[in-house]
């Protein structure tokens, strides 16, 4: 069975510009989650998604966004891009159930120059 | 305040040697308890994790953990290092009825010849 999948793997985007990153979660996971990684900040929650709701959301600016898709796929937003939002971006899937197994794709990387 | 703590930031341990890494919670109920291992450029893999029951947890690669309710803690061990396991290695907690993990900071670890 597919792991979760992740594209692009790596970008560079310029301040100012806006960029999309998607995710496959593994087949049969309705949950979709992403968090963000940063040498500084270590790993952090973004969202997370269920069968196309938003359930939670971190700690970050309205610049973040997402969405999920019917057959459970997942787009995250960031808008109007700053420097500090270089980071691994990791997505993340699991059945959907509090305590299920929580599987994670490669990320991408994201560099802001 | 709810949190996952990871005290050693670095250990370098040599091959054949044994390895533990400590990790502890603060929580007002009993989470769910993930270790996660990151090699540089990957994604998270998850070793193990536990939910309820036996407290000696037995993950991939030779790895395990052990629960102790009293202590707060989940601490990783493997027997017998081999250089294949230096990477960075996550503690990890999602609380009952929530459905995003809070992440220790991490601990690297360096194998030796």
């Amino acid at each position: 069975k597919a792991g979760v999948t992740q594209t692009p793997r790596y970008l560079i985007k310029t301040r100012g510009q806006q960029v999309t990153l998607s995710c496959s979660p593994i087949s049969g996971h309705r949950s979709v989650s992403w968090y963000q990684q940063t040498p500084g900040q270590g790993l952090q929650f973004l969202f997370e998604y269920f069968s196309e709701t938003q359930r939670n959301k971190g700690n970050f600016p309205g610049r973040f966004s997402g969405r999920q898709f019917s057959n459970s796929r997942s787009e995250m937003n960031v808008s109007t891009l700053e420097l500090g939002d270089s980071a691994l971006y990791l997505c993340a899937s699991t059945s959907g159930g509090s305590g299920n197994t929580i599987y994670f794709g490669e990320g991408s990387w994201l560099t802001v120059v | 305040a709810q949190s996952v703590t990871q005290p050693d930031i670095h250990i370098t341990v040599s091959e054949g040697a044994s390895l533990e890494l400590r990790c502890n919670y603060s929580y007002g109920a009993t989470p769910y308890l993930f270790w996660y291992v990151q090699s540089p450029g990957q994604g998270l893999q998850l070793l193990l994790k536990y939910f309820s029951g036996d407290t000696l947890v037995q993950g991939i690669k030779g790895f395990e953990a052990e629960f102790k309710r009293s202590q707060s803690s989940f601490n990783l061990r493997k027997p017998s290092v081999h250089w294949s396991d230096a990477a960075e290695y996550f503690c990890a907690v999602v609380p009952p009825n929530d459905y995003k993990l809070s992440f220790g900071a991490g601990t690297t670890v360096t194998v030796r010849a």
